[in-house]
């Protein structure tokens, strides 16, 4: 079965205390990125990759990193977490393959609180 | 910028009325359009896309979409709502030249009332 696996799926946390969360997805995408869900914004890009070791900035990266060492994983790195990064977080992966409509497929979301 | 703009961010309906949810988008170069639902305390799930041909697209619980280039809207409906339908709604585009990334619309949510 096609998935992009996320976790944890919960978390809260304490500002400043370093987490991770991780990917992972089984249908050999090139395309990864993470998003973050908060209410009125719809869903706004923090990272993508369009393969291993390729990795770029989307419209809101301040205060994540993330890598691709491996084409089937892609963690979001919260180095310093602060309150204004609680939010629902979801990975998503697809081929790449500009000028097509691919679809697109989407974890099941990280909540993650920091207080 | 490309932007997203969905009209309405919460819409209350009664169970086996009529719905409509507006989105219209900054640009007419070429797009890929979506409607991604999220059911409470659930993933995201594509209802419906357009890619090209029929400006009228279906999903399999009968909601319809329509494109309109001339006006820049995607918008969705649907002619009688189920309880079951009671989730939040999302309208995406995808611009050609821009690769993988979907650009979001802020959300409706829809509520379905007995």
């Amino acid at each position: 079965e096609a998935q992009v696996t996320q976790n944890p799926r919960y978390l809260i946390t304490v500002t400043g205390k370093k987490l991770t969360v991780t990917c992972s997805q089984n249908m050999n995408h090139e395309y990864m990125s993470w998003y973050r869900q908060d209410p009125g914004l719809g869903l706004r890009q923090i990272y993508y990759s369009m393969n291993v070791e390729v990795t770029d900035k989307g419209d809101v990266p301040e205060g994540y990193k993330v890598s691709r060492k491996e084409k089937r994983n892609f963690p979001l790195i919260l180095e310093s977490p602060s309150p204004n990064q609680t939010s629902l977080y979801f990975c998503a992966s697809s081929p790449w393959a500009t000028g097509t409509g691919n679809t697109i497929y989407f974890g099941e979301g990280s909540w993650l609180t920091v207080v | 910028a490309q932007s997203v703009t969905q009209l309405d961010s919460q819409v209350p309906v009664f169970e086996e009325a009529p719905v409509e949810l507006r989105c219209n988008y900054s640009s007419s170069v070429s797009v890929y359009l979506f409607w991604y639902v999220q059911y409470p305390n659930q993933g995201l799930q594509l209802l419906l896309k357009y890619l090209s041909g029929s400006t009228l697209v279906e999903s399999i619980n009968g909601f319809e979409a329509e494109f309109n280039k001339s006006q820049t809207s995607f918008h969705l409906r649907k002619p009688s709502v189920h309880i079951s339908d009671t989730a939040e709604y999302f309208c995406a585009v995808r611009y050609k030249a821009a690769g993988n990334k979907l650009t979001f619309g802020g959300g409706t949510r829809v509520l379905v009332k007995p």
